[in-house]
């Protein structure tokens, strides 16, 4: 089955303390984008790639990192979590990298820092 | 840069009604792509309808169609004979036709349909 996954779904953690959320796609995509939704914002991007080891910010990537070193995997990498991290997360991907292409969405990562 | 506004926070629909929600959008760009997406209590992104900019007619999916006005920049969903599984967040979203472009969304309309 074509799908992007993520993990963990929930995380509770605590603010300083390293963590990585996983993303896979098995779609052979060349776009991955990583997004956070805060209620009264919507979605906003966070990183993207391009393609392996082609990645760039989007709107929001101070406290994040992000490498794409398979095609099929985007780590999103919190390094020194805050509670201001607090949010909803989504990986998303697309065959291509224009806006004829569909963005898929894994299931969402909601990470609590305490 | 591009923005996207849905200015209403809630909408009710009774069930086998018809609903619309709004969508405006600003932009300089001549060709993009529009999306609503439907976030349901499960929170996976669904792509209801898409709409090219440069298509003057108005996409349908079922009982999901699109009011594309390009020169007002709105971009509106109506629902039609509305179901309790319709119920959810409705995110309109905008996307440049060229590389390295973003899905830029709104803030969302939360859907009830009532009995």
């Amino acid at each position: 089955e074509a799908q992007v996954t993520q993990n963990p779904r929930y995380l509770i953690t605590v603010t300083g303390k390293k963590l990585t959320v996983t993303c896979s796609q098995n779609m052979n995509h060349e776009y991955m984008s990583w997004y956070r939704q805060d209620p009264g914002l919507g979605l906003r991007q966070i990183y993207y790639s391009m393609n392996v080891e082609v990645t760039d910010k989007g709107d929001v990537p101070e406290g994040y990192k992000v490498s794409r070193k398979e095609k099929r995997n985007f780590p999103l990498i919190l390094e020194s979590p805050s509670p201001n991290q607090t949010s909803l997360y989504f990986c998303a991907s697309s065959l291509g990298t224009g806006g004829f292409y569909e963005q898929f969405f894994g299931p969402g990562t909601r990470l609590t820092v305490l | 840069a591009q923005t996207v506004t849905q200015s209403q926070p809630e909408m009710s629909v009774q069930e086998a009604e018809t609903v619309t929600l709004s969508c405006t959008y600003d932009t300089s760009e001549s060709d993009y792509y529009l999306f609503w997406y439907k976030q349901p209590p499960s929170r996976q992104m669904i792509l209801v309808i898409r709409q090219e900019a440069y298509k003057q007619q108005n996409a349908t999916e079922n009982r999901f169609s699109v009011n594309f006005q390009k020169a007002a920049k709105s971009f509106s969903l109506k629902i039609s004979d509305s179901q309790l599984g319709d119920a959810a967040m409705y995110f309109c979203a905008y996307r440049a036709a060229g590389t390295a472009s973003k899905l830029t969304f709104g803030t969302g309309t939360r859907l009830q349909v009532t009995l």
